[in-house]
C-alpha cells in the first residue's frame, strides 16, 4: 500500500487569504493524484483530478500541482464556505487517502 | 442528475450481520465501476472494495476479505455490500462511489452517497 501523508493537519486563515496544502506519497505515483473536499455530515467532493486538473464547477481559485511525491493544493483567495477538511488521495495503485487537513476560517 | 441514495445501516452486536444498498440514478449504471469506501475518525478514509460494471471483477481490501461481499443489480441500478462476522473495527461510515473512469484512470471517485454509519458494539 502507499502512504499518504498531509500537513499541515489543520490551518486556520483569513478570507482573502493563499492557502496551500501539501501532500506526499510513499512512492512515485507519476500524476495520479486527486484531491477532494469534505464537508461536515457530507460525502466527499472530488475537486481536482491527475495533479491539476478542475472538476467542473469547481472554483478557478482552487488549483493543485507536483509530481512524483510531492503535491500541493492552492486555495489562492480563501473563502467562507471553503472551511472543510481537504484530502489528497492516489490512484496510481489501489487507492489511498491522505489523513486530511482541515481549514477553518479566523 | 446523478444520485447515489444509501440505506442500511444501523447498529449491530460483534459477529452479526448488515447490507448496505445504493440506488443509483442519472446514468447508465450498468456503464460504471462501483466502490465502497469506510470513514472513521481515527483511520480516515479507506477504501472497502471495487466491482466492475458488470459484476465479473471484484476487489476487498485485505481486513474485509471472507467477510464482506459486494453485489450489484444493474437492473434495479442497485449495489450492494453485505457485510457479516462484523468487528468493533468496522464501525464507520460507509459510502458507496463512482469510480469515473476517465480516460481509462481507474479510483477517481466523481460521485459519492450520502453515507451509513454502521456501528458494531454489544
Amino acid at each position: 500500500d502507499i502512504q499518504m501523508t498531509q500537513s499541515p493537519s489543520s490551518l486556520s486563515a483569513s478570507v482573502g487569504d493563499r492557502v496551500t496544502i501539501t501532500c506526499r506519497a510513499g512512492q512515485s505515483i507519476g500524476r495520479y493524484l486527486n484531491w477532494y473536499q469534505q464537508k461536515p455530515g457530507k460525502a466527499p467532493k472530488l475537486l481536482i483530478y491527475t495533479v491539476s486538473n478542475l472538476k467542473s464547477g469547481v472554483p478557478s481559485r482552487f488549483s493543485g500541482s507536483g509530481s512524483g511525491t510531492d503535491f500541493t493544493l492552492t486555495i489562492s483567495s480563501l473563502q467562507p464556505e471553503d472551511s472543510a477538511t481537504y484530502f489528497c488521495q492516489q490512484s496510481y495503485t489501489t487507492l489511498s487517502f491522505g489523513p486530511g487537513t482541515k481549514i477553518e476560517i479566523k | 442528475e446523478v444520485q447515489l441514495v444509501q440505506s442500511g445501516g444501523g447498529l449491530v452486536q460483534p459477529g452479526g450481520s448488515l447490507r448496505l444498498s445504493c440506488a443509483a440514478s442519472g446514468f447508465t449504471f450498468s456503464g460504471y465501476e462501483m466502490n465502497w469506501v469506510r470513514q472513521t475518525p481515527g483511520k480516515g478514509l479507506e477504501w472497502v472494495s471495487y466491482i466492475s460494471g458488470s459484476g465479473s471483477t471484484i476487489y476487498y481490501t485485505d481486513s474485509v476479505k471472507g467477510r464482506f461481499t459486494i453485489s450489484r443489480d444493474n437492473a434495479k441500478n442497485s449495489l450492494y455490500l453485505q457485510m457479516n462476522s462484523l468487528r468493533a473495527e468496522d464501525t464507520a461510515v460507509y459510502f458507496c462511489a463512482r469510480d469515473w473512469n476517465l480516460d481509462g484512470y481507474k479510483w477517481l471517485f466523481d460521485y459519492w452517497g450520502q453515507g451509513a454509519l454502521v456501528s458494531v458494539s454489544s
